[in-house]
């Protein structure tokens, strides 16, 4: 119940095209969800996160969708970009957890030019 | 600001010995964190410290000890190392009412 299942392992975009990856969770407890873009001999960094009282979230070319009934999240990247080539990582915590976040496995994500 | 600082940045071991991983945050954060990264496991907490005083066990804390010598530097200790030990460590800080996690560049360790 505590794990965060993360979608596909590996996803290769031409440029300019859209990115989509795909979270699930079984805790209803979680009550934020943020991703995290790691670049190869880099500590991951804050991407965007959200909360589900909202069912999306856009900052710039990236957007979270939430769907709180399906217990799903998905990060869907836009125009994507040979620098967007990184693994990403959806996570989720719940309150009172000390910001303790559960990883999803990682999605190695490569936009061809 | 130097933010989240691991030492060192790759380290090799025999099997038995024993070594300190340091992390230091210059963020005066209360909350640091050390997690484990493995090929296809994503990143698993090892142990964490909510505040200066005080660290508890995260998912994966066995083989491993930690100290939270000020409220700066947070340290993880393999007292006999295993290869099953050999990983990408990963230190991170939060400040208080915020869950955004500052993450360190890791420590590349091989347990031979």
């Amino acid at each position: 119940q505590q794990q965060v299942k993360q979608s596909p392992q590996s996803l290769i975009v031409q440029k300019g095209g859209i990115s989509i990856i795909n979270c699930a969770y079984e805790n209803t407890a979680f009550d934020y969800f943020p991703w995290y873009q790691q670049f190869p001999g880099k500590g991951p960094a804050l991407l965007i996160a959200i909360r589900p009282d909202v069912s999306e979230k856009k900052e710039g070319r990236f957007t979270i969708s939430f769907n709180k009934s399906a217990k799903q999240f998905s990060l869907h990247i836009m125009d994507s970009q040979p620098g967007d080539s990184a693994t990403y990582f959806c996570a989720a915590s719940m309150r009172g957890s000390q910001g303790n976040l559960i990883f999803g496995k990682g999605t190695k994500l490569s936009v061809k030019p | 600001n130097a933010g989240v600082t691991q030492t060192p940045k790759f380290q090799v071991l025999k099997t038995g010995q024993s070594m300190t991983l340091q992390c230091a945050q210059d963020m005066n954060h209360n909350s640091m964190y050390w997690y484990r990264q493995d090929p296809g496991m994503g990143l698993r907490l090892i142990y964490y410290s909510a505040s200066e005083g005080t660290t508890d066990k995260g998912e994966v804390p066995n083989g491993y000890n930690v100290s939270r010598l000020n409220k700066r530097e947070f340290s993880l200790r393999l007292e006999s190392a295993a290869p099953s030990q050999t990983s990408v460590y990963f230190c991170a800080s939060r400040e208080r009412f915020n869950e955004k996690l500052f993450f360190g560049s890791g420590t590349q360790l091989s347990v031979l």
